[in-house]
């Protein structure tokens, strides 16, 4: 079955450092993989998206993330942190079947950025 | 274009009672599917309807059930409702069945089960 493992529930950073949040994923076909994020009392917004191709990928707010088949890792980076990046990030595969798709998420990492 | 819209956003009700939660999705969306998050269990899988027809279910019991209309909006409806059921419900929408494309997620509705 596929699934994704989130390291680390909350990451502290200050203003300017950069971020580094991991996720290693589990599955048997090709993945799916997404990065959303959460702002409070808000949904999902997708960050950025790996489905075929280039295995780096450049996301919104100057998010990018890079598909490593041979570490099963698809880890998020930021070279430099600000304050509005302060939210909940989730890593996710998707499962295909035939007529549905449905997301299936890690347990989230926390992210926190001090002045 | 609006987005996924969620009513009510926030709703408080106690165990026993039943509710009713509704969703519109982005206009020409055809595709609606529904996530439970909680503390502890995090993000979860409900259903997914396509053309008033429920695709796929996950491990949630039979209290929890939804539907879609003509329209494409859906409404799930939880029943008996329990202290756990206190949750952030999202709906996301999207276009087709067909493949993979994305899913846009409204901005939740808030349940609190007193």
């Amino acid at each position: 079955a596929q699934s994704v493992t989130q390291l680390g529930s909350h990451v502290s950073v200050s203003e300017g450092a950069l971020v580094l949040l991991r996720c290693n994923y589990s599955s048997s076909v090709p993945p799916y993989l997404f990065w959303y994020v959460q702002y409070p009392n808000q949904g999902l917004q997708l960050l950025l998206k790996y489905t075929t191709g280039a295995t780096l990928v450049k996301g919104i707010n100057g998010f990018e993330a890079e598909f490593k088949k041979s570490e099963t890792s698809f880890h998020l980076t930021k070279p430099s942190a600000h304050m509005s990046d302060a939210a909940e990030y989730f890593c996710a595969v998707i499962r295909l079947g035939t007529g549905f798709q449905k997301l299936v998420f890690g347990t989230g990492t926390r992210l926190l950025v001090s002045p | 274009k609006a987005g996924v819209t969620q009513t009510p956003r926030y709703l408080i009700k106690t165990r026993g009672q039943q509710v009713t939660l509704s969703c519109s999705p982005i206009s020409g969306h055809r595709s609606v599917s529904w996530y439970q998050q909680t503390p502890g269990q995090g993000l979860q899988f409900l259903f997914e309807y396509f053309s008033e027809t429920q695709r796929n279910k996950g491990n949630f019991p039979g209290r929890f059930s939804g539907r879609q209309f003509s329209n494409s909006r859906s409404e799930m409806n939880v029943s008996t409702l329990e202290l756990g059921d206190s949750a952030l419900y999202l709906c996301a929408s999207r276009l087709s069945q067909e493949n993979y494309n994305e899913q846009f997620f409204g901005p939740g509705t808030r349940l609190t089960v007193l």
